[in-house]
């Protein structure tokens, strides 16, 4: 079945460094590909996203690129903020109409 | 509008007692609605979706139950609750081209 696997957390950075959260996938087809954003105590924000293979998907700074030799959707940023500080979700979305989230990483930044 | 509507935002219950939950979209006929679960620490677990009036697909066995009674409505229930059903819900729905999937602002369930 589908799968998507974040590089495990947390990760804790200082204001201003750069900040990568790796993720990859496993799917049929050609799904598209997002990471979400979790701020405490609240739902899910899509944070940005690609539907196809070398789309660039970005938003507030942050950008992933839709790798499809590589499976990968890897998130970055280049000069995090305090308030950055959040869980990050990365999923997929097949053609039939269904996600599979991978299980967050929990970023913090110190200033 | 991709707005979602849930309700309650919080919930406290005892152990062994019925849930309703409710979740009711704005936008576009007859969207693909979704009732996920994340539990503390953890991420998202599909647990039903359904494609339609009266069409429910469950995801994984478990104690809860789904039911899409209009177009725009999709409500989770249980007739009795256990400790392990704690968590958060969230409700989503796609977009017209399935595309993007938009999250509610969630319930959170605690069971005692």
């Amino acid at each position: 079945g589908d799968s998507v696997t974040q590089m495990e957390g947390p990760v804790t950075l200082s204001e201003e460094a750069f900040l990568t959260i790796n993720c990859t996938y496993t799917a049929t087809g050609y799904p598209s590909l997002f990471w979400y954003v979790q701020y405490p105590g609240e739902g899910l924000q899509l944070l940005l996203k690609a539907t196809k293979a070398d789309d660039k998907g970005s938003n507030k700074g942050f950008e992933a690129t839709y790798r499809k030799e590589t499976t990968s959707f890897h998130l970055e940023k280049g000069s995090v903020q305090v308030s950055d500080s959040a869980v990050y979700f990365c999923a997929l979305l097949t053609n039939a109409g269904k996600s599979t989230f991978g299980d967050g990483t929990t970023l913090t930044v110190k200033p | 509008s991709q707005t979602i509507h849930q309700w309650p935002a919080t919930l406290v219950q005892p152990v062994g007692s019925p849930l309703s939950l409710e979740c009711t979209v704005e936008g576009t006929s007859n969207p693909n609605l979704y009732w996920y679960r994340q539990a503390a620490g953890r991420g998202l677990q599909l647990l039903f979706y359904s494609v339609g009036i009266g069409q429910i697909s469950s995801e994984v066995p478990q104690n809860l139950s789904a039911s899409r009674p209009q177009d725009r409505q999709f409500i989770l229930s249980s007739k009795k609750l256990l400790l392990s059903d704690s968590g958060f819900y969230l409700c989503a729905r796609n977009s017209g081209n399935q595309e993007t999937q938009y999250f509610g602002p969630g319930t959170r369930l605690l069971v005692l």
